[in-house]
């Protein structure tokens, strides 16, 4: 069964400080998904990553991906109040379902 | 133009009714889902269904039917409510090797 697991589970945050999260999943996937959910909202996609060394940015958010490694990372630069949220990674292991890990929810505090 | 819309948004029931909560897209994906968010915030995949054809069961109880009359329609059909049900169900859509597109969410709650 594919595990997926991040770490950390809660995460404050000060405010202009950078941060990491980590994915780690247990089966060989080559897709790799980082969704934001706010408190009573649905899932908004971040970034979808492909392949192996893919990296991709937006905003003060950037992700990558390490197949081999089994591991994903979501590095969180110069943190602002609107990044408070739970953060989930996700891993595609066929082509009809998602694993998710069980979620960072982060506080940015002044 | 709602990409993947889920009605009702809440539900509030009693133990052992049954319910139903609708899901469309529109977004021409063949793939649809259902998801269960429990009180923790875990996810976890309920059913998927491919061209209205059911690919993935994840050893839930039978009380819950999932239906698909058309590709763009997956509804969920909840018998015998429990407690235990009480969460937030989100429907999803995807295409293969993309992105999957979540509902707006139903939060069940059972008394």
């Amino acid at each position: 069964e594919l595990k997926v697991e991040q770490n950390p589970l809660f995460l404050s945050m000060q405010e202009g400080k950078n941060y990491t999260i980590y994915c780690n999943y247990s089966t060989t996937s080559d897709r790799l998904y980082w969704y934001r959910q706010d408190p009573g909202k649905s899932l908004e996609s971040l970034f979808v990553l492909l392949s192996n060394g893919a990296v991709k940015q937006e905003g003060r958010l950037m992700a990558s991906l390490d197949t081999k490694a089994r591991l994903s990372t979501l590095h969180i630069t110069a943190a602002v109040h609107d990044l408070s949220a739970t953060y989930f990674c996700a891993v595609s292991f066929n082509d009809y379902k998602l694993s998710f890990g069980a979620g960072t929810t982060v506080t940015v505090r002044a | 133009d709602t990409a993947v819309s889920q009605t009702p948004k809440y539900l509030v029931t009693q133990m052992g009714n049954d319910k139903s909560i609708k899901c469309e897209q529109n977004l021409g994906h063949d793939t649809m889902y259902w998801y269960k968010q429990d009180s923790k915030k875990f996810l976890k995949i309920m059913f998927s269904y491919n061209n209205k054809e059911l690919i993935i069961n994840e050893t839930v109880p039978n009380r819950f039917s999932p239906k698909s009359p058309d590709k763009a329609h997956l509804n969920l059909h909840i018998n015998s409510l429990e407690l235990g049900d009480s969460a937030v169900y989100f429907c999803a859509s995807s295409q293969l090797v993309g992105d999957y597109y979540f509902g707006p969410g139903t939060r069940l709650t059972v008394t």
